[in-house]
């Protein structure tokens, strides 16, 4: 079946850092691909999305490509921010009507100041 | 634009009582409507989805179950919880039509199981 495995938590960081988490999936076909973010207490919030291989997914200064050929989808953000303090969940969805989404078990990150 | 609700937001309930969590969605018609858990620290599990009024499917074996009465209704319930039924609930619903399309969530209800 379909899987999603990200990088390990949590993650801390000054503010102004380099942020990269990092997503691999397995999946039949070509699924499409998503970044949810989860701020404390709250339910999930899309953050990108990409498609199709070679897609760049981007929001909020945060960014992701599909990558067909190694499998993954990592997300990066050249300059964190404190509101960016969350947990982010990486996710595929199968392109077929039912769509039913697979998603990692998320990586917190805390960015101090 | 859509907009999707649940509730109650928090709930503590003795082991063996019921339990009943409603979602509605407005804004949209025909939608896939979907049940997560999240334990403590980890992933999401999909527990249901339904592609239309009274069409359930169940992902996970357990003492759950869901009903959608209306198209944009979507009711968790069970009829005795145990401790391990713990966790944030999330309902989320998607357009029907578009196989790629993300996941829209709801503010979620955490639930204790004394």
């Amino acid at each position: 079946g379909d899987s999603v495995t990200q990088m390990e938590g949590p993650v801390t960081l000054s503010e102004e850092a380099f942020l990269t988490i990092n997503c691999t999936y397995t999946a039949t076909g070509y699924p499409s691909l998503f970044w949810y973010v989860q701020y404390p207490g709250e339910g999930l919030q899309l953050l990108l999305k990409a498609t199709k291989a070679d897609d760049k997914g981007s929001n909020k200064g945060f960014e992701a490509t599909y990558r067909k050929e190694t499998t993954s989808f990592h997300l990066e953000k050249g300059s964190v921010q404190v509101s960016d303090s969350a947990v982010y969940f990486c996710a595929l969805r199968p392109n077929t009507n039912a769509g039913k989404s697979t998603f990692g078990d998320g990586t917190t990150l805390t960015v101090k100041p | 634009s859509q907009t999707i609700h649940q509730w109650p937001a928090t709930l503590v309930q003795p082991v063996g009582s019921p339990l009943s969590l409603e979602c509605t969605v407005e804004g949209t018609s025909n939608p896939n409507l979907y049940w997560y858990r999240q334990a403590a620290g980890r992933g999401l599990q999909l527990l249901f989805y339904s592609v239309g009024i009274g069409q359930i499917s169940s992902e996970v074996p357990q003492n759950l179950s869901a009903s959608r009465p209306q198209d944009r209704q979507f009711i968790l319930s069970s009829k005795k919880l145990l401790l391990s039924d713990s966790g944030f609930y999330l309902c989320a619903w998607s357009v029907w039509d578009r196989a790629t399309g993300e996941l829209f969530f709801g503010e979620g209800s955490r639930l204790t199981v004394l």
